[in-house]
């Protein structure tokens, strides 16, 4: 069974800072995925990591995928509170198979 | 996670009772997949449809609980005779096939009284 770790479990920071949240893993993944999900809401996709060491910056974020593709890394700069949320990043083990999620990092941004 | 409708998006049902849970993907999506949300957990896969088949059930719990999705229509997830363990947000997410990306739908949150 392939497992997803996310560290922290709970980040609380102030408007204005930059965090890093980060996934592990003992496997290795085809592709790895970084979701936000909000009370009520399903999963909404933030950036796709498919090939080792790729780097991806999107306006405020930053996406790492490991070298050896066992995990990965989403840094936020000048967080606002609108980037409140769970977390979680996914795993595929092939193109097109299921998901493997982490628990979670739950971030709050206060004003 | 535009595009991808799940209905209903609250559910009631006492126990025993069946619950069937709605998914429609994205348009031109052929391919569907269903995840469990229990509380205070994280996502876990249940299944995975192409249309008129089943690709992977890996996930899903031996007794009552059955997927479809047919040539035309939703796919429909179908819990019989539900219990209290059945408490949790149920999402489906939808591809072309072609892609790593799943798009997720608002979800279904189905309580078992």
């Amino acid at each position: 069974t392939q497992l997803l770790e996310q560290s922290p479990q709970f980040l609380s920071i102030q408007e204005g800072e930059n965090l890093t949240v980060y996934c592990n893993s003992s496997s290795v993944f085809s592709s790895l995925q970084w979701y936000r999900q909000e009370p009520g809401e399903g999963p909404v996709l933030l950036v796709t990591g498919v090939t080792g060491g790729e780097v991806k910056k999107l306006k405020r974020l930053t996406f790492h995928f490991g070298d050896a593709r066992k995990d990965s890394s989403l840094h936020i700069t000048a967080a606002q509170p609108g980037d409140t949320g769970l977390y979680l990043c996914a795993g595929q083990e092939t193109s097109g198979s299921r998901l493997t999620f982490g628990e979670g990092t739950q971030l709050t941004v206060n004003p | 996670n535009a595009g991808v409708m799940q209905n209903p998006r609250h559910l009631v049902r006492r126990r025993g009772q069946e619950a069937r849970l709605r998914c429609s993907p994205m348009k031109g999506h052929s391919h569907v997949y269903w995840y469990r949300q229990l509380p205070e957990e994280g996502l876990k896969f249940m299944v995975y449809l192409q249309k008129e088949n089943i690709i992977d059930e890996s996930g899903m719990p031996k007794e009552r609980f059955s997927a479809e999705f047919p040539k035309e229509g939703p796919s429909i997830l179908r819990i019989q005779q539900v219990v209290r363990g059945d408490s949790a947000a149920y999402f489906c997410a939808s591809t072309w096939g072609g892609t790593d990306t799943q798009y997720f739908g608002p979800g279904t949150r189905l309580t078992v009284l």
